[in-house]
């Protein structure tokens, strides 16, 4: 079955760091433009980052500096490091491939991050 | 950049037929055809409904249609049923690399 898992998500204080990983089963991430998109509590969706199958990467102004995308093609596996961590980062953390016509086609479950002191 | 404009909610009784609206800029949903819909139920992941502002995944009902116009695109749902009840986001590529979601829609089944 395709789909994608995250981890590394917990409760980290304000200017901290945090690797947050998504194992992708059944397709290959490096074949794939992979994204993140967040939802802090009673907000909406928001979009982070995505990285193309040329290893460039993009960035939403909110997170850009701070964030890096990255995937290790031998683990298949996406990652979201995130410094500099803030209290308006706080979300629920979502990594989805980006498939037909800039769709993101497939999501994971979600990790939880929090940062709060 | 500024999240797409839904309506915050949308109401239904079952059988019914909704539209969802989704306002952005000349920079955005007006510039490309790539436009996509997410339904989100609370603690699950979110599902691809919609893609290229019309086009249905596999396996999505002929219930749910897409359209565009001018700096608009919208959802209908037709058919209301309780298991549409649910959020929805729309989301459109923004140009230089960037993408950018709606505000979200809370749809309600009565």
């Amino acid at each position: 079955e395709v789909q994608l898992v995250e981890s590394g998500g917990g409760l980290i204080q304000p200017g901290g760091s945090l690797r947050l990983s998504c194992a992708a089963s059944e397709f290959t991430v490096s074949s794939d433009y992979m994204s993140w998109v967040r939802q802090a509590p009673g907000k909406g969706l928001e979009w982070v980052s995505v990285i193309y199958t040329s290893g460039n990467t993009y960035y939403a102004d909110s997170v850009k500096g701070r964030f890096t995308i990255s995937r290790d093609n031998s683990k298949n596996t996406l990652y979201l490091q995130m410094n500099s961590l803030r209290a308006e980062d706080t979300a629920v953390y979502y990594c989805a491939r980006v498939g037909k016509s800039d769709s993101f086609d497939i999501w994971g479950q979600g990790t939880v991050v929090t940062v709060s002191s | 950049q500024s999240a797409l404009t839904q309506p915050a909610s949308v109401s239904g009784s079952p059988g019914q037929s909704i539209t969802i609206s989704c306002t952005g800029t000349s920079g955005d949903v007006g510039a490309y055809n790539l436009v996509s819909w997410y339904q989100h139920h609370p603690g699950k992941a979110p599902k691809l409904m919609i893609y290229a502002g019309s086009q249905r995944p596999s396996g999505i009902s002929n219930r749910f249609s897409g359209s565009k116009s001018g700096n608009t695109a919208s959802l209908t749902i037709s058919g209301l049923q309780a298991e549409d009840e649910a959020d929805y986001y729309c989301c459109s590529y923004a140009g230089s690399n960037t993408y950018v979601f709606g505000t979200g829609t809370k749809v309600t089944v009565l």
